[in-house]
């Protein structure tokens, strides 16, 4: 089975300018959550989506969105990008049986640089 | 707040030894507990899991604790090799209806020859 794909897999933008991230998650998937990864901070959940719909959400201003297609893809868009928004974007995929024992699949990541 | 703590320093360990790392957690009650491996310029990788009422689960040379009196889990790594050298994740979910995982920042393990 192919594993999760991101891309792209690097991205510089400036400040104001906005950007989408594409995740392809592993086949048969059903969900897709998002991870903004900073040194020194872990992981910070930004969204999950489940069969299009988005079923959790961290605590990060509107700028972040996401969305997902009927094919279980997941975009995330970030407008107005300021300096902090500077991470890695991590993608993960599961079953989505909707509790901690769904096991998630992670993609190598994008790494944004905001200029 | 709500809090998890791993050793922000980077560990080393020679070739051999057992390797020990610790995650703190405060103001949770979780009922599982996860441990994931990160490469550079990849994405976490899933270990191991272990249940709130489980004391201890092993896989291979791994070894997961959990102590939710202390409220602290350990990964232990016996036989270490220069290959194990990675940083190492925990995550809880946070106990509530929405499933949602809250991760530590990691520890940085490096295994000398």
């Amino acid at each position: 089975k192919a594993g999760v794909t991101q891309t792209p897999r690097y991205l510089i933008k400036t400040r104001g300018q906005q950007v989408t991230l594409s995740c392809s998650p592993i086949s048969g998937h059903r969900s897709v959550s998002w991870y903004q990864q900073t040194p020194g901070q872990g992981l910070q959940f930004l969204f999950e989506y489940f069969s299009e719909t988005q079923r959790n959400k961290g605590n990060f201003p509107g700028r972040f969105s996401g969305r997902q297609f009927s094919n279980s893809r997941s975009e995330m868009n970030v407008s107005t990008l300021e300096l902090g928004d500077s991470a890695l974007y991590l993608c993960a995929s599961s079953a989505g049986q909707g509790h901690s024992l769904d096991t998630q699949y992670f993609g190598p990541g994008t790494r944004l640089t905001v200029l | 707040s709500q809090k998890i703590e791993q050793n922000s320093e980077a560990l080393n360990i020679q070739e051999g030894k057992t390797a020990t790392l610790t995650c703190n957690y405060t103001n949770y009650s979780p009922a599982y507990l996860q441990w994931y491996r990160q490469d550079p310029g990849r994405g976490p990788v899933f270990l191991l899991l272990i249940r709130e009422n489980e004391k201890e689960k092993r896989k291979e040379r791994l070894k997961v604790t959990f102590d939710t009196t202390l409220k602290q889990s350990l990964f232990h790594i016996t036989a270490s090799q220069p290959a194990d050298s990675a940083t190492y994740l925990c995550a809880l979910d946070i106990g509530d209806s929405n499933y949602q995982l809250i991760w530590g920042a990691g520890t940085k393990l490096i295994i000398k020859p």
